[in-house]
C-alpha cells in the first residue's frame, strides 16, 4: 500500500534561518507531488506541485523553493525564512491519471 | 483568484440533524470533485468524491449533490454525530497531468451533543 511521510511534525525557526521540509512516497512510481501551505484560518494555497524529477512548477511567487530530486521525494525549501512563512505545511501525492490525492500528516512551521 | 467558492464559513448542527455545504465553481476545467475533512493539527482526508457526469454519490451518512449546470455541487451529512465535528473543504481538481486540486475556503462544522 502507498504511504506518504512528512517531517518534522512542528519546526520554530527564527527569522532569516533557512528551511528544508521533506516528504516521501511509498509504494507507487512517478506520483504527482504537490506542497501547499495552510495559514492562519482554513484555506489550503497550492504553493508547488512536481508530475515528475526534476519538474518543479510554483503557483504563487514566495520566499520558498521546491526541489525533486528523486521519483519519490519532494523537498520544501527556503534560504530565509520570513515571518509570514509561518503555517501548517502539507504534502500530497497522486498518481497521473488518477483522482485521488493523499496528504501527509503536515508540518506546523513557526516562524519567530 | 478563487475559482471554488465554498459556503456557509461555520455551521453548527445538533447531533441527529442534517449538516449542508454548499460549493460552486467557476472553471469549467475541472473533472472531479473531492470533498476532504480535516480535523486539527491533521492533513485533510478525502470523504468523498464525485464525477460532473453523476448527480448524487452517496456513501454511508455522506451524499454530494452535483448540478452541473448551474456549477455547483454540496455535501450533506445525515444523522450527524460530534465526532463529525470538523472543518470540511470542498475541491476541484483540473484537467491535464498535473491534476491541481484547487480547495474552497472550508466550513468548520461543530454538531452539538
Amino acid at each position: 500500500s502507498q504511504t506518504i511521510h512528512q517531517w518534522p511534525a512542528t519546526l520554530v525557526q527564527p527569522v532569516g534561518s533557512p528551511l528544508s521540509l521533506e516528504c516521501t512516497v511509498e509504494g507507487t512510481s512517478n506520483p504527482n507531488l504537490y506542497w501547499y501551505r495552510q495559514a492562519a484560518g482554513r484555506g489550503l494555497q497550492l504553493l508547488f506541485y512536481s508530475v515528475g524529477i526534476g519538474q518543479i512548477s510554483s503557483e504563487v511567487p514566495q520566499n520558498l523553493s521546491a526541489s525533486r530530486p528523486q521519483d519519490r521525494q519532494f523537498i520544501l525549501s527556503s534560504k530565509k525564512l520570513l515571518l509570514s512563512d509561518s503555517g501548517f505545511y502539507l504534502c500530497a501525492w497522486g498518481e497521473q491519471g488518477f483522482f485521488g490525492y493523499t496528504f501527509g500528516s503536515g508540518t506546523r512551521l513557526t516562524v519567530v | 483568484q478563487q475559482q471554488v467558492k465554498q459556503s456557509p464559513q461555520s455551521l453548527i448542527v445538533q447531533k441527529g440533524g442534517i449538516s449542508i455545504i454548499n460549493c460552486a465553481y467557476e472553471n469549467t476545467a475541472f473533472d472531479y470533485f473531492p470533498w476532504y475533512q480535516q480535523f486539527p493539527g491533521k492533513g485533510p482526508a478525502l470523504l468523498i468524491a464525485i464525477r460532473p457526469d453523476v448527480s448524487e454519490k452517496k456513501e454511508g451518512r455522506f451524499t454530494i449533490s452535483f448540478n452541473k449546470s448551474a456549477k455547483q455541487f454540496s455535501l450533506h451529512i445525515m444523522d450527524s454525530q460530534p465526532g463529525d465535528s470538523a472543518t470540511y473543504f470542498c475541491a476541484a481538481i483540473g484537467t491535464g497531468s498535473a491534476r491541481q486540486l484547487t480547495f474552497g475556503s472550508g466550513t468548520q462544522l461543530t454538531v452539538l451533543p
